[in-house]
């Protein structure tokens, strides 16, 4: 069975520093999509950024990129230059390739302070 | 694009009574998944369906809980004979069902159960 493990429940940064929030996974499967979730302080889920098993380079958009090692069954999530607003719970995400569940794991909470 | 939507916002139902929660996906999205949101245990899955089609209700409790989507622009978690241990958020989220699968959440429906 699928499983997202995230350890870190709470990380303390100062603005304009870099993060890295630590995800580890189980899956059975060959074929499966690790994706980081937002939920700001009103509750608001949000996508971020999605890695493809099958793929070797590490995913990027904006200042949020990953750190994929596949033999540690690891997806960290680099947040660059933190915002005030990056403040908020990252969820660690896992679907396999034979199903459109999606399993979280159980957050780490940012705080980004000036 | 009005995003997913969740009704109602907030419910008060005292223990014993029957609560129906409410999900209208984003047009267009094939699959649509009920997730339940506590402090205890995060982002648990509960349920999805692909094209109306109930798929995967592993995470569901077996007795109380029901969940239908009698068509493609509105789905429905039941719960009977409601108990405090309800109290959560319940999360609605949509996806086009592609290998991408990104999730769109609706912005929850908080039960509390007096």
């Amino acid at each position: 069975a699928q499983k997202v493990t995230q350890t870190q429940t709470s990380i303390s940064v100062m603005e304009k520093t870099t993060v890295t929030m630590d995800c580890v996974y189980e899956t059975q499967d060959s074929s499966y999509f690790l994706f980081w979730y937002k939920q700001t302080a009103s509750g608001e889920i949000v996508f971020l950024i999605r890695q493809d098993s099958y793929k070797k380079e590490n995913a990027t958009v904006g200042h949020y990129s990953l750190n994929f090692q596949k033999p540690k069954s690891s997806i960290g999530l680099i947040i660059t230059a933190t915002q005030i607003e990056d403040s908020a719970v990252y969820f660690c995400a896992m679907r396999e390739g034979n199903t459109d569940k999606v399993v979280f794991g159980t957050g780490t909470r940012l705080q980004v302070s000036p | 694009n009005a995003g997913v939507i969740q009704t109602p916002r907030h419910k008060v139902t005292g223990k014993g009574q029957e609560a129906t929660l409410w999900c209208e996906p984003i047009s267009g999205h094939s699959a649509v998944f009920w997730y339940r949101q506590t402090i205890v245990q995060g982002l648990e899955f509960l349920t999805y369906f692909r094209n109306q089609a109930p798929i995967d209700d592993s995470g569901m409790p077996k007795e109380r809980f029901s969940a239908q989507m009698p068509n493609q622009s509105h789905s429905t978690l039941k719960i009977q004979s409601t108990q405090p241990q309800d109290s959560a958020v319940y999360l609605c989220a949509s996806s086009l069902g592609t290998s991408q699968n990104t999730l769109y959440f609706g912005a929850g429906t908080r039960l509390s159960v007096l």
